[in-house]
């Protein structure tokens, strides 16, 4: 089934550990973003690639960094977590050139203790 | 930059009553489109409604309707006849049309209405 893979699906981590999550799409699709949820603050934009091999800083981009090596995978690394990045982290992507909509992951739950 | 306010954190419902949820957004742009997304308790964001700024009719899907004001910069959405299955955290989004590089293609969301529906 087509569609965008994240994981993992929830992780608790210690403050100050490393932790890179995934996210996959099998839908050629070229943009891909990453958007962390927290309650009363709606969804907001952390990192993007409108292409593979080219990323851009959204909104909230300290403590996280991106790579885009190849057109399906768009991994998100917290390189030192600090329990301010405690959310819910979605991937998604997009055929910017066809005007299509945003497909999203289910979500990772990251809890930073 | 543009922004979205959701005013409303939290709407209840009476099963087979209607609703509306509002949004307003600011931006200085001429061409845009706007979303409603629903967000169950699975986690998933689920495509509601979309609408095209350059259209002036309403977009309807189903029992889902949006009330655009492109003037007033407003952008509600209608749920008739609800169901139990409609309960969940509803988000307004906007996109920058065209096929604009950097930031100019990602989603701008408000903070969300959560939406009971009760018997």
């Amino acid at each position: 089934i087509a569609g965008i893979t994240q994981a993992p699906t929830s992780q608790i981590l210690a403050a100050g550990r490393r932790m890179t999550l995934r996210c996959t799409q099998d839908m050629r699709h070229n943009a891909m973003y990453w958007y962390r949820q927290d309650l009363g603050l709606g969804l907001r934009l952390i990192h993007y690639s409108n292409t593979a091999g080219t990323t851009g800083k959204g909104e909230v981009p300290d403590g996280y960094s991106v790579s885009r090596a190849n057109t399906d995978d768009f991994p998100l690394t917290l390189a030192s977590a600090v329990p301010s990045q405690t959310s819910v982290y979605f991937c998604a992507s997009r055929a910017t050139v066809s005007n299509t909509e945003a497909f999203f992951g289910q979500g990772t739950r990251l809890t930073v203790v | 930059a543009q922004t979205v306010t959701q005013s409303q954190p939290e709407m209840s419902v009476q099963e087979a009553e209607t609703v509306t949820l509002s949004c307003t957004y600011d931006t200085s742009e001429s061409d845009y489109y706007l979303f409603w997304y629903k967000q169950p308790p699975s986690r998933q964001m689920i495509l509601v409604i979309r609408q095209e700024a350059y259209k002036q009719q309403n977009a309807t899907e189903n029992r889902f309707s949006v009330n655009f004001q492109k003037a007033a910069k407003s952008f509600s959405l209608k749920i008739s006849d609800s169901q139990l299955g409609d309960a969940a955290m509803y988000f307004c989004a906007y996109r920058s049309a065209g096929l604009g590089t950097g930031t100019a293609s990602k989603l701008t969301f408000g903070t969300g209405t959560r939406l009971q529906v009760t018997l």
